[in-house]
């Protein structure tokens, strides 16, 4: 079956626009994450759904970063406001049991 | 704030030989751990998961767990070109989430 999809795939943007990166789950897959990985570190947490419940925003760097689920399914991370440290790539993962996280493929942000 | 320690590497290895990654981690009430594989430019895939001290063993890897020293390695036996990866070592937050180590760099020489 399908894994998990985002879009787009690389992002280059200037300092101060505002991007909104998409993640598309594994069918069925209640729970969604988001990551973000710098180069040369490892995954940082940034936020957490769990079906239709209030996500856990706990790890989003600053007020600049949102980010909702429609209809349990689709995410959008948006960040608003890019700076340069923002570069990274953004990893959205899925899971149906929270034991096993299904990555998808990433998108890599560049902002310059 | 949880942690989750690694060496860097690279972790450099023949052919053949047995490939020992290791990662330690901060809180003593960490439930759940697990290794990912992670290729240059691929996003990371789950190798193993391991919830109970002792040994978890899946084809040629093996996962080793330890609470009381708060320790958990990977072993990677008859190691191959095509495991030259980097390895993640992961545990469980509060929120469901995982919390990575920032990963050991594997390189198998042919």
């Amino acid at each position: 079956g399908a894994g998990v999809s985002q879009s787009p795939s690389n992002k280059v943007t200037e300092k101060g626009k505002d991007v909104e990166l998409r993640c598309d789950p594994i069918s069925g897959h209640t729970a969604l994450y988001w990551y973000r990985q710098s180069l040369g570190q490892g995954l940082e947490f940034l936020i957490y759904f769990q079906g239709n419940s209030a996500p856990d925003k706990s790890g989003l760097p600053s007020d600049r970063f949102s980010a909702e689920r429609t209809g349990g399914s689709v995410s959008t991370l948006t960040i608003q406001r890019t700076q340069q440290e923002d570069s990274a790539v953004y990893l959205c993962a899925s899971s149906t049991s929270g034991i096993e996280q299904f990555f998808g493929p990433g998108t890599r942000l560049t902002v310059l | 704030q949880k942690e989750v320690e690694q060496n860097s590497g690279p972790l450099s290895v023949p052919e053949g030989a047995i490939a020992s990654l290791n990662c330690t981690y901060s809180d003593r009430g960490s439930q759940s751990f697990f290794w990912y594989r992670q290729y240059s430019g691929k996003s990371p895939e789950l190798i193993m998961f391991i919830y109970s001290n002792g040994d978890k063993e899946d084809g040629r890897f093996t996962a080793q767990l330890n609470k009381a020293s708060q320790y958990v390695s990977l072993l990677i036996r008859d190691s191959q070109p095509s495991d030259s990866a980097t390895y993640l070592c992961a545990v469980t937050g509060s929120q469901g989430n995982l919390i990575f180590g920032k990963g050991t760099k594997l390189s198998v020489k042919p």
